[in-house]
């Protein structure tokens, strides 16, 4: 089983409708992460969260929220999508005790807004 | 604002060919460094990461990485690819905070493609 997921993994919406994107994990990590990813353009951090109560904005918040509801679970919600938030959604996270700070990948969600 | 900087947006190489795509950050401070790989379809993967120690890491798949301090890079090398190298390449650099890293700045990612 896959250590980190994210559902749907893929989602045509229209412009306007709320949608969430939903990231689970089993490794344990207290750090978890949301990123974009645009062709071109790298990954870009939306927002992260070192623990159920610490949630911070990352470079490029504008129009996201996000929920943690447990350690193992991070969402991410557009409230009202718009079409240049069509992209590739990965949510990360990472061991507070990994002095390399590495990041754990999940699979990516594919949202496209229309 | 810290940033990354990856000089190849796009790189065509034969088979067996040697690779070098090379990766600057603008921070003055203590780093760690690291080199993503996504294969077509694929989420993002560990090549290698520096964070202390030897400047010259050893990843997978026969990929190395130098840390250059004075230079500010992280280059990424590997002597001899294979078609199955065609990937995105991404090198990311730590953010750190006073709790500790708040995330990774990515670079804009090297398209590599290998022709047979």
């Amino acid at each position: 089983d896959a250590d980190v997921t994210q559902t749907p993994r893929n989602r045509i919406t229209k412009t306007g409708k709320r949608i969430m994107l939903e990231c689970s994990q089993t490794k344990g990590h207290d750090r978890m992460y949301w990123y974009r990813q645009d062709p071109g353009l790298g990954l870009r951090l939306i927002y992260y969260s070192f623990d159920v109560k610490d949630i911070n904005k990352g470079e490029i918040s504008d129009g996201y929220s996000v929920s943690r509801q447990a350690q193992a679970k991070f969402s991410l919600s557009l409230e009202s999508a718009i079409p240049n938030q069509t992209a590739l959604y990965f949510c990360a996270t990472s061991d507070p005790g990994d002095p390399s700070y590495e990041q754990y990948f999940g699979p990516g969600t594919r949202l496209t807004v229309t | 604002a810290q940033s990354v900087s990856q000089h190849n947006h796009h790189v065509i190489l034969s088979e067996a060919a040697s690779l070098e795509l090379g990766c600057n950050y603008s921070y003055g401070g203590t780093v760690n460094l690291f080199w993503y790989v996504q294969y077509p379809g694929q989420h993002l993967q560990l090549l290698l990461k520096y964070f202390s120690g030897d400047p010259l890491v050893k990843g997978i798949k026969g990929f190395e990485a130098e840390f250059i301090k004075s230079k500010f890079s992280f280059n990424l090398r590997k002597p001899s690819v294979q078609w199955s190298d065609t990937a995105e390449y991404f090198c990311a650099v730590s953010m750190y905070s006073g709790g500790g890293a708040d995330g990774l700045t990515f670079g804009k990612g090297t398209h590599l493609i290998i022709q047979p």
